[in-house]
């Protein structure tokens, strides 16, 4: 159980296009979606905060006009980066916190992360 | 802003070697999670510390959390090459009113050699 998938599992795009990552959680339903990014031996950074039929929260200095989120189901998040450039290659990870835990656990279960490669 | 220091920050050791992993903060948290990511992969969950003074056992791994629910360590028995990986603590916020966003560590990068 409290398995995530992220699709795709890497992508590479030309600078100026937009590329979108999907996070599903596929046998538990998440009223809670997180988008994190990750620099290589690094540990993680949060970028958003994503709840079912609500707008995303952000995180200081990251921009939402730049990265689009969407939690339309309680399966499926998404992420759109918008007009990409090199700099935002990374590699951008998902969470999803299980609707049944109790506020006290507060256990996230990670997808397997997207490689985003901008040339 | 609540901050977790993990350290230290990288580990290499030879395989059959004990090592441990601290988590501090300043701050109270309701949980703290452990996690081990492998390259190119998502972070696995190991285990949830809930409890002040909890201790939890996972084959060679032992995870504690301090009495102030501030802290916590993870220390690693006899230490195998296929523990070599990326471990995280993360803390979950005691106000309850982040949707359940967690506070990371830094990150410990652990290289067992054979």
């Amino acid at each position: 159980g409290a398995v995530v998938s992220q699709h795709p599992s890497w992508v590479i795009c030309k600078s100026g296009t937009s590329v979108k990552i999907e996070c599903r959680s596929l046998d538990f339903q998440a009223t809670t979606m997180f988008w994190y990014r990750q620099f290589p031996k690094q540990s993680l950074m949060l970028m958003a905060t994503s709840n079912e039929g609500s707008k995303a929260t952000y995180e200081q200095g990251v921009e939402k006009d730049k990265f689009l989120i969407n939690h339309a189901s309680l399966t499926l998040s998404t992420l759109t980066v918008t007009s990409a450039h090199p700099e935002d290659s990374s590699f951008y990870i998902c969470s999803a916190r299980d609707r049944r835990g109790g506020m006290s656990y507060n256990e996230q279960f990670f997808g397997p992360g997207t490689r985003l490669t901008v040339l | 802003t609540q901050l977790l220091e993990q350290s230290p920050q990288f580990l290499s050791i030879q395989e059959g070697e004990n090592l441990t992993v601290y988590c501090n903060s300043s701050s109270v948290f309701s949980s703290l999670q452990w996690y081990r990511q492998e390259p190119g992969e998502g972070p696995v969950l190991l285990v949830t510390v809930v409890t002040g003074g909890e201790v939890k056992k996972l084959k060679r791994l032992t995870f504690q959390f301090g009495d102030a629910r501030k802290d916590s360590s993870l220390h690693i028995t006899a230490a195998q090459p296929g523990d070599t990986g990326l471990y995280l603590c993360a803390g979950a916020d005691a106000g309850g009113t982040s949707y359940g966003k967690l506070t990371f560590g830094q990150g410990t990068i652990l290289t067992v050699h054979p």
